[in-house]
């Protein structure tokens, strides 16, 4: 089993609709999940991380947090064809080190 | 955030030399991360560098084919030895701080021909 688990995709959703996107993790002790954006050919640009069971929402985005679960999940509201991208989940776990672990990332493509 | 750089933003390199990447950060952290980004996959760490000590290698990673200085808390370089097609690559640093989620640098794109 991966670590860190993600639908490779692409999910493709029309313009304005609701994008979910999944994560699973294995190590229950993790402690930070993050997610990041990257669009082909630049660095990956965090945009939301979240430490606490529950939800987390910033703008169009929420991340919901389900430790019991182990699972992590990216709602982006109001798609727009900007968001099309790769999303790449990932967690630091609980040897306290600071590395992240991440997930192979799902493709979005937004369509107008 | 940390304002970060990195030198070279690309480069074509032949097979067999060598190429040492910048990571230029502009306030003072206690490690840093370097990623690798293989095409269409996700990003792997390399290892860990600190200041006044040897970095730390991931498993399938090591020292003679990457070697890192950290000399100070805001610069660290990573070279890639001996480079082979399979290197070719996008590369990361990440400074870390307990206070501070991660963030990267905007990445070295590596072809090795």
């Amino acid at each position: 089993q991966k670590e860190v688990e993600q639908n490779s995709g692409p999910l493709s959703v029309p313009e304005g609709a609701i994008a979910s996107l999944n994560c699973t993790y294995s190590d229950r002790g993790s402690q930070s999940f993050f997610w990041y954006r990257q669009y082909s050919g630049k660095s990956p640009e965090l945009i939301m991380f979240i430490y606490s069971n529950g939800d987390k929402e910033d703008g169009r985005f929420t991340a919901q947090l389900n430790k019991a679960s182990q699972y992590v999940s990216l709602l982006i509201r109001d798609s727009q064809p900007s968001d099309s991208a790769t999303y790449l989940c990932a967690v630091k776990g609980s040897s306290n080190t600071g590395k992240l672990i991440f997930g192979q990332g799902t493709t979005l493509q937004v369509k107008p | 955030s940390a304002v970060i750089s990195q030198k070279p933003s690309r480069d074509i390199c032949q097979r067999g030399t060598s190429l040492t990447i910048q990571c230029q950060v502009d306030s003072q952290v206690t490690m840093m991360f370097w990623y690798r980004q293989q095409p269409g996959q996700s990003l792997t760490l390399i290892a860990t560098a600190n200041q006044g000590s040897e970095a730390t290698y991931e498993s399938g990673f090591v020292i003679d084919k990457f070697p890192i200085s950290r000399p100070n808390l805001t610069f660290s370089t990573l070279t890639v030895s001996n480079m082979s097609p399979e290197d070719s690559s996008i590369y990361l640093c990440s400074p870390y701080r307990e206070t501070d989620t991660q963030y990267f640098g905007p990445g070295t794109r590596l072809t090795v021909l």
